[in-house]
């Protein structure tokens, strides 16, 4: 299947620091990717959806501004926290579609990424 | 919209015994079903699907689900557990219909196998 890799797998930061988590999709073109979140012992809730060359979708509720989606090319996605506090803290995951299973359904995600804000 | 309600935070069961996972969906439009499993601290890992055609649909790891659409149900079964089955487990449904391939996930089923 598809393979979808994310760095940094961990990642600790100060407060009011920003840090960049990068998604990439190593063997397929991905004009979309989504972000979720996953707080401890919790479902993911979907963030945005990144498409390449264009502005990010977000969900309701989920600030542009703290979390800056890059989508500069078809194999790299990338997801700005923003002046973090410890509040962003969480487990941050990213999927893609592969486009060549279009219609299939199936997203292929991340290993998944860490971050811990102090 | 869509939905997704897994019964069950957690299940227990011991090796050899059946596993069930259940998974019920609400949606409008034909869905597309999924389970996939999460190991501690990595992403997730597709089980199964079920898109069209036949309703049994067989995945890795012995892992199997039936899409009853009269229930609303994608209920998850093993037949015997074993311990590298010790995992979270979600359920979720996109609508087969929209190219966005958005995906809605149930809250997780945590599962743990005794010895």
């Amino acid at each position: 299947g598809a393979v979808v890799s994310q760095h940094p797998s961990r990642v600790i930061c100060k407060s009011g620091t920003s840090v960049k988590i990068e998604c990439r999709s190593l063997d397929f073109q991905a004009t979309t990717m989504f972000w979720y979140r996953q707080f401890p012992k919790q479902s993911l809730m979907l963030m945005a959806t990144s498409n390449e060359g264009s502005k990010a979708t977000y969900e309701q509720g989920v600030e542009k501004d703290k979390f800056l989606i890059n989508h500069a090319s078809l194999t790299l996605s990338t997801l700005t926290v923003t002046s973090a506090h410890p509040e962003d803290s969480s487990f941050y995951i990213c999927s893609a579609r592969d486009p060549r299973l279009a219609g299939k359904g199936e997203l292929f995600f991340g290993e998944g990424s860490r971050l811990t804000v102090l | 919209a869509q939905s997704v309600t897994q019964l069950g935070s957690h299940v227990s069961v011991s090796e050899g015994a059946l596993v069930l996972l259940r998974c019920n969906y609400s949606s409008s439009v034909p869905p597309y079903l999924f389970w996939y499993v999460q190991y501690p601290n990595q992403g997730l890992q597709l089980l199964l699907k079920y898109t069209t055609g036949a309703t049994l649909v067989k995945g890795i790891n012995g892992f199997e689900a039936e899409f009853k659409k009269s229930e609303t149900s994608f209920h998850l079964t093993k037949p015997s557990a074993h311990m590298s089955d010790a995992a979270e487990y979600f359920c979720a449904v996109s609508d087969a219909r929209a190219a966005g391939n958005k995906l809605t996930f149930g809250g997780g089923t945590r599962v743990l196998v005794k010895p």
